[in-house]
């Protein structure tokens, strides 16, 4: 029972271009929203965050949308670079002391030069 | 000066032996989890601690028991290994509960042959 889907496993772009990743979530009760890095023999680490209050946050050339009536959310990274190459993890968790995050199962991006 | 450092990185061992994966934090941080990965690649929360007292345990086998002798350590225990324990555990903290930006360890990759 995933509630966080990533629907797409890998995503290629080129140098200089837009990447846009996607999640979907079922649970109403997440209020806020992470997306995390992972390169190969590492652990996660975290990029951008969003709370279920905002639309939109950026960082550099990091974005996140928000659409909660749509339970949706959007990573824009822009312009991408091959260090951007990772996978790139959606997770989510509730409110009132529910620490859990549910994680999706991740998209592959990989930035050609 | 790694913030979270799990040992060992990879542990290869027989079903039925009895294991330990070690866990600490340089970050001064109050809360601790262990996730598994597994061969879907889904990151699935197993246990938090938060200054040395369980406050997430997961639906998982009782052969798991995690172990806080201090906030800066969370050890895994796993008795009696089966097939199906292979995956990547990661050890993560933040610096509270609430606090879900948390930081990985780089994973150990336990195989069970």
């Amino acid at each position: 029972d995933q509630q966080v889907k990533q629907n797409s496993p890998s995503l290629s772009v080129q140098e200089g271009r837009i990447s846009i990743l996607n999640c979907d979530y079922t649970n109403s009760m997440f209020d806020y929203f992470l997306w995390y890095k992972k390169y190969p023999a590492e652990g996660p680490t975290f990029l951008i965050s969003i709370s279920s209050i905002k639309d939109k946050n950026e960082d550099g050339r990091f974005t996140v949308f928000l659409n909660k009536s749509a339970k949706h959310l959007s990573l824009h990274i822009v312009p991408s670079q091959p260090g951007d190459s990772a996978v790139y993890f959606c997770a989510a968790r509730g409110s009132f002391n529910d620490y859990k995050l549910s994680f999706g199962a991740g998209t592959t991006v990989t930035v050609r030069a | 000066d790694t913030a979270v450092s799990q040992t060992p990185k990879y542990l290869v061992t027989q079903m039925g032996n009895d294991k330990s994966i070690k866990c600490e934090q340089n970050l001064g941080h109050d809360t601790m989890y262990w996730y598994k990965q597994d061969s879907k690649k889904f990151l699935k929360i197993m246990f938090s601690y938060n200054n040395k007292e369980l406050i997430i345990n997961e639906t998982v086998p009782n052969r798991f028991s995690p172990k806080s002798p201090d906030k800066a350590h969370l050890n895994l225990h796993i008795n009696s290994l089966e097939l199906g324990d292979s995956a990547v555990y990661f050890c993560a903290s933040s610096p509270q509960a609430a606090n879900t930006e948390a930081f990985f360890g780089q994973g150990t990759r336990l195989t069970v042959v």
